[in-house]
Formats: structure tokens, C-alpha cells, sequence
């Protein structure tokens, strides 16, 4: 069984520019969440989609954005990059939207903005 | 509001002696805890999770934890350290209510297995 996976694994980008992340939940998950994780700030909840509705957001700027498709894929999208948004991103999907299921996490994407 | 307190970013035990990682949450709802623990340049991996069936909880590699409502805790606990349990451990709360379905996580503890 196929585990949560995220694409790119790395990811370089200029300040100003725009980034897409693409997150593949396991197969009948439909709840996928979106963490970012840096050293000072540690791991940060962005926010959760379940059956193509966002559910609950984080305490992030407008510039983070993501949606969910059909098939529960989930991308997640930062607008006007600034050097401060370089982190690992995590996505974690959860067969349903329900707290006491725990979530199954990707390896992450690790985007530097220079 | 939910949170997690994770007392001690580093700590350090010799191969073969006991695990201790300790965690407090505060929740004003009944809490689901978790124990996540994150190998280098990879993501966060389930230990073990809570969830009012049974206080002491038991998960992989040897792992349990056990939950204590009067001390607010959720301590990690491993009876022999192996070298590959050298790792970067976090306690997560959820707190189910409305459509406050994230985890929390504590700020994280580094566990260093000596020889």
C-alpha cells in the first residue's frame, strides 16, 4: 500500500516568485492536511481539506493557499515568496476528517527560497 | 485552545538504558495525544496515539506511553535504547471539536542513543 506521497522532494525558488506542491494521499483517504515545519517555529498547521473542502486554516497569511481535487490529491501554493517561507512542508492524509485517527505524513518537501 | 509542552530539546541515554521523553498537553476538551518521531530528511512517523480506550498505550519499535489526566501528561517511554531509536521525537494533541481537526505539536525532543 502506497503511502503518502509528496512531489517535489526539493525545491529551489527566488524570492517574489510562486510555488505549487503536490500531495498524493494514500488511496481512500480523504482528509489531507498541510503542516510546515522550520527550526524556529517548529511544526505549523496550515490547513486541512476533506472531500475537496477546506475545513480549518491555520494562522498563515493569504499568500498560502491550497485545494483539494476529486481523487483527494491535494496541492498547496505560496504566492510572492519571501526568504522566510523556506521550510519543510509536510502533507498528511487520514482515512477520515476525525481527530482520534491520527494522520499518516509524507516525507515532506523542502523548499528554500534565496 | 489547545497545546503541548515538551519538557527537554535534547536528551541523551546510553544503548540499553531506559527512554524517558516527557510531554504535558493542555486541552479543554478530552484529548487525543500522539507520539510522532522524525528521522533526518524524512517525515513524521506514528508510534502510538491515545484515544480513551486504554491509559497505557503501546506502539512500534518498543514504544509506549501512558496517559495521565491528573498530571495533564502523555510521557514516552522505552525500556532499552537501541542506537537506531536516535531521532527527533514530537507529542501532538487534537482536540475533536467543531472543525478544529489539526494537531498541535510540541516544539520537538532529540533523542541521542549513545554507545
Amino acid at each position: 500500500k502506497a503511502g503518502v506521497t509528496q512531489t517535489p522532494r526539493y525545491l529551489i525558488k527566488t524570492r517574489g516568485q510562486q510555488v505549487t506542491l503536490s500531495c498524493s494521499p494514500i488511496s481512500g483517504h480523504r482528509s489531507v492536511s498541510w503542516y510546515q515545519q522550520t527550526p524556529g517555529q517548529g511544526l505549523q498547521f496550515l490547513f486541512e481539506y476533506f472531500s475537496e473542502t477546506q475545513r480549518n486554516k491555520g494562522n498563515f497569511p493569504g499568500r498560502f493557499s491550497g485545494r483539494q481535487f476529486s481523487n483527494s490529491r491535494s496541492e498547496m501554493n505560496v504566492s510572492t515568496l519571501e526568504l522566510g517561507d523556506s521550510a519543510l512542508y509536510l502533507c498528511a492524509s487520514s482515512l477520515q476528517a476525525a481527530a482520534q485517527n491520527g494522520y499518516t505524513f509524507g516525507s515532506g518537501t523542502r523548499l528554500t527560497v534565496v | 485552545a489547545q497545546s503541548v509542552t515538551q519538557l527537554g530539546s535534547h536528551v541523551s541515554v546510553s544503548e540499553g538504558a531506559l527512554v524517558l521523553l516527557r510531554c504535558n498537553y493542555s486541552s479543554s476538551v478530552p484529548p487525543y495525544l500522539f507520539w510522532y518521531v522524525q528521522y533526518p530528511n524524512q517525515g513524521l512517523q506514528l508510534l502510538l496515539k491515545y484515544t480513551s480506550a486504554a491509559t497505557l498505550v503501546k506502539g512500534i519499535n518498543g514504544f509506549e506511553a501512558e496517559f495521565k489526566k491528573s498530571e495533564t501528561s502523555f510521557h514516552l517511554t522505552k525500556p532499552s535504547a537501541h542506537m537506531s531509536d536516535a531521532a527527533e521525537y514530537f507529542c501532538a494533541v487534537s482536540a475533536e471539536r467543531g472543525s478544529a481537526r489539526q494537531l498541535t505539536f510540541g516544539s520537538g525532543t532529540q533523542l541521542t542513543v549513545l554507545p
